[in-house]
């Protein structure tokens, strides 16, 4: 069983749609819970971040964590074209990030 | 708004040859790290570097690599004997202290081994 599973799309919406992203983790050590935004061929770019199940609103964005699962999503209303980007979950029970694939998303004016 | 910086952007080098990352971490940050990510593959972690020393570092990370702060801002990667395999964007990554802090990341070096 693979660490971490994201599906890595492609994903394409139209504008305000809402959108959902979603990864899996088997690693029980993990505590800490991110969502980073990645355009092409630039750094990632921290979004969201937590630590404990249920969700945590900023804006636009809501990351979800359901630790029992092992499951955690990040849903984005309204969303515009400037979201198009490629999503990477990343999880942190040491002191390294362990990433998922990233879900490239664009979104559609 | 302070930033990670790398340098250079983009580094093309033959393979066999040796290549140095620059990065400038975020000023009152204590721990460092390196990920590199292979065109079309996940981020993957290198290692992480505190006071001075490696304090974790993945199995990707072998002789070859090697770390060094040389001075209080500039944090180096050397990849000693370059191989084709090592083409990908290494990015850098600071953090305030340990495990629960946010991981602030560079824009990334390009390297291509030719």
């Amino acid at each position: 069983q693979k660490e971490v599973e994201q599906d890595p799309g492609p994903l394409s919406v139209p504008e305000g749609a809402i959108v959902s992203l979603n990864c899996t983790y088997s690693n029980s050590a993990f505590q800490y819970f991110m969502w980073y935004r990645q355009y092409s061929r630039k750094g990632p770019e921290l979004l969201m971040y937590t630590y404990s199940s249920g969700n945590k609103e900023d804006g636009r964005f809501t990351a979800q964590v359901d630790k029992s699962s092992k499951y955690i999503s990040l849903f984005i209303r309204d969303s515009q074209p400037s979201d198009s980007a490629t999503y990477l979950c990343a999880f942190q029970g040491a002191q390294k990030l362990v990433f998922g694939q990233g879900t490239r998303l664009t979104i559609n004016p | 708004e302070p930033e990670v910086t790398q340098t250079p952007s983009h580094q093309v080098t033959q393979m066999g040859q040796e290549v140095i990352l620059r990065c400038v971490p975020i000023s009152n940050h204590l721990y460092f790290y390196w990920y590199r990510q292979i065109l079309g593959q996940k981020v993957e972690f290198l290692v992480s570097f505190y006071n001075n020393e490696i304090s974790e570092k993945s199995e990707i990370f072998d002789d070859q690599f090697s770390v060094e702060r040389p001075d209080g801002s500039n944090f180096t990667l050397k990849i000693r004997s370059t191989k084709l395999e090592d083409s990908a964007m290494y990015f850098c990554a600071s953090s305030e202290r340990t495990v629960s802090e946010t991981q602030y990341f560079g824009p990334g070096t390009r390297l291509l081994v030719l």
